[in-house]
């Protein structure tokens, strides 16, 4: 069935450093995909997305690469900073027009001082 | 500020206790959703509406139910709380194409 899985469930980084969050999906018809960060008590705040006719798609201080080969999504965050832990959710649309998001699981972002 | 508004932000009620998480958002968005989210999970979609009169059941099954008679407002009525129904409830709204606005959650628990 259609699922959408994280590699890792947490990651620990020191302050500066840069970040690599990945995220596998097993549906080979999924056109778009959305990351999102969601701090503690909070609800998810969009991060940046992709469409699965672009490989890779630049924000600020974020990236996202994905890899429809291998069905690999991953999230590069520059010069990690405190504000960024969090954890992070990969969303894959396999609703075509409608829009059905499937979430995956969490990765923990924690940024060392 | 356009923004999606929930309330409230945590509850706790007794067993057997019928309840409505309230879900309001201001940017005048068709599409609205109700999440289900554990700690630290996935969010599982239980409700969604395409527009006013609309509604759906989402993909987790749920005994909540909805109803959209504003294009603002989207409340979730639980008719008769179970522990079981201890969770993260987080209403989402979106235009056209996937990217979701969620508002803060309302934390509920069940006792």
């Amino acid at each position: 069935g259609e699922s959408v899985g994280l590699h890792l469930p947490t990651l620990s980084v020191q302050e500066g450093d840069n970040s690599i969050i990945n995220c596998a999906y097993s549906n080979s018809a999924s056109d778009y995909f959305i990351w999102y960060k969601q701090e503690s008590g909070k609800g998810p705040q969009f991060i940046i997305d992709i469409r699965s006719n672009m490989d890779k798609r630049q924000g600020q201080r974020v990236t996202v690469l994905l890899n429809k080969t291998v069905k690999h999504l991953s999230l590069q965050i520059a010069a990690t900073q405190p504000g960024d832990s969090a954890v992070y959710f990969c969303a894959e649309n396999s609703g075509g027009s409608n829009y059905k998001l499937t979430f995956g699981k969490g990765t923990l972002l924690t940024v060392n001082p | 500020e356009a923004d999606i508004y929930q309330t409230p932000r945590y509850l706790v009620i007794g067993t057997g206790k019928k309840i409505t998480l309230e879900c309001s958002q201001t940017m005048g968005h068709d599409k609205m959703y109700w999440y289900q989210q554990d700690p630290g999970m996935e969010l599982h979609l239980i409700h969604y509406s395409y527009g006013v009169n609309s509604t759906e059941k989402g993909d987790l099954s749920s005994e909540s139910t909805v109803s959209r008679i504003r294009t603002e407002h989207f409340p979730l009525t639980l008719e008769s709380a179970r522990p079981s129904h201890t969770s993260q409830y987080l209403c989402a709204s979106s235009e056209l194409g996937g990217v979701r606005t969620f508002g803060s959650g309302t934390r509920l628990t069940v006792v």
